[in-house]
């Protein structure tokens, strides 16, 4: 099974300060996600990467900042954390394969901003 | 652009009754369907999915969905609950051109003794 491990499922941190949420996936996917989760929203796009190096913008992608070294890896950075940034966030990864593509999950990250 | 509702947030049902989750989607291209189940303090796990061919798909633990094409609608049905059933659902589309999935608000199901 495709394993997505994103590294802290609990974060308290204070306004401004800069965080780092990591995600890990173990099959060789080449797509990877970001989505925030908020009750009665569902789940928003931040930023998707479809190769290395390579990322795009989703339908949120203010505040938030993406890195992509290696294949497996794909991190989320908050520059300066704020309040309003309070929320569940989910990696997802996928294959390119045609009609086939489904998201696989982590567990979240619950990240707090006091 | 494409967008899904799930018009109901919250759905009780007593155990062992049937339940009827909602889902409607908007797209102006040929879609995938996919439910997606969370159950608490967790990620999301694909529960089914519609690609092609039959317009009924079911999952291994007794959901199904029906994708109707011209209601732009894909319900998700079961015919007993159990309290294991007890989660929040998201139903998702994604256009067959792109890579991006869109989702549903999600609707809480509570499976009550």
């Amino acid at each position: 099974d495709v394993k997505v491990t994103q590294s802290s499922r609990y974060l308290v941190k204070r306004t401004g300060e800069k965080v780092f949420l990591e995600c890990v996936q173990d099959m060789d996917h080449e797509n990877m996600f970001w989505y925030r989760q908020d009750p009665g929203l569902g789940l928003r796009l931040i930023y998707f990467s479809y190769d290395v190096k390579m990322k795009e913008k989703g339908d949120i992608p203010e505040g938030y900042s993406v890195s992509r070294e290696k294949k497996e890896r794909f991190s989320l950075i908050l520059e300066s954390a704020s309040t309003n940034q309070t929320s569940m966030y989910l990696c997802a990864s996928s294959i390119v394969q045609a009609g086939a593509n489904v998201l696989t999950f982590g567990a979240g990250s619950r990240l707090t901003v006091l | 652009a494409q967008s899904v509702t799930q018009l109901d947030s919250q759905v009780p049902v007593f155990e062992e009754a049937p339940v009827e989750l909602r889902c409607n989607y908007s797209s102006s291209v040929s879609v995938y369907l996919f439910w997606y189940v969370q159950y608490p303090n967790q990620g999301l796990q694909l529960l089914l999915k519609y690609l092609s061919g039959s317009t009924l798909v079911e999952s291994i633990n007794g959901f199904e969905a029906e994708f109707n094409k011209s209601q732009t609608s894909f319900h998700l049905r079961k015919p007993s609950v159990h309290i294991s059933d007890t989660a929040e659902y998201f139903c998702a589309v994604r256009d067959n051109y792109g890579q991006n999935f869109v989702f549903g608000p999600g609707t809480r199901l509570s499976v009550l003794p």
